[in-house]
């Protein structure tokens, strides 16, 4: 069974930084790429980032261009989002999911709360 | 960006009704479309890719056409465990992007 599961969220202040994880199980991870998907309190879905199979491939929504960077280790089954210079728009539950555009897989998501 | 709406925002109907819901994407996407389920307090959940395919598991009164830039995910006859969000998903070119979801709730 495919599972994903996010960690990391949690309340930080505008500028500050997190980094989130996804612990994949239930299927060979190095094979497939992977994204990040977010959705602020009420809204709709948002892609954030997406990672080739080898990390040789990354894309990210203009959003967080040159703020969030996202990356993964093959040999332990994660996928992270290192989050800098935080902004109270970030402020979202950010799902990991399986896949280059059909996110046929995804996680519970971590709520990142972005507040002073 | 390629732009996504749906129509409508959210609607109302009974158990048994026949559900459509329409998408439309500001440029030709060919058939790169995606439809999702989403409940409150849980990930979204992938009904439909490539505008008409359905995904492994999900019942066959779910269907979905349309090419180019319109789109539409119909539910034939509607469910108590349908009432849910809906969203469709351009996967054409990056960044990939939603629309802004359709409620569907209970008349």
């Amino acid at each position: 069974e495919v599972q994903l599961v996010e960690s990391g969220g949690g309340l930080v202040q505008p500028g500050g930084s997190l980094r989130l994880s996804c612990a994949a199980s239930g299927f060979t991870f190095s094979s497939y790429s992977m994204n990040w998907v977010r959705q602020a309190p009420g809204k709709g879905l948002e892609w954030v980032s997406y990672i080739s199979s080898s990390s040789s491939t990354i894309y990210y929504a203009d959003s967080v261009k040159g703020r969030f960077t996202i990356s993964r280790d093959n040999a332990k089954n994660s996928l992270y989002l290192q989050m800098n210079s935080l902004r109270d728009e970030d402020t979202a539950v950010y799902y990991c999911a399986t896949r280059e555009g059909i996110f046929d897989y995804w996680g519970q998501g971590t709520l990142v709360t972005v507040s002073s | 960006a390629i732009r996504i709406t749906q129509s409508p925002s959210s609607l109302s109907a009974s158990t048994g009704d026949r559900v459509t819901i329409t998408c439309r994407a500001s440029q030709g996407i060919s058939s790169y479309l995606a439809w999702y389920q989403q409940k409150p307090g849980k990930a979204p959940k992938l009904l439909i890719y490539a505008a008409s395919t359905l995904q492994s598991g999900v019942p066959s009164r779910f269907s979905g056409s349309g090419s180019g830039t319109d789109f539409t995910l119909t539910i034939s006859c509607l469910q108590s465990e349908d009432f849910a969000t809906y969203y469709c998903q351009q996967y054409y070119s990056y960044p990939f992007t939603f629309g802004p979801g359709t409620k569907v709730d209970i008349k």
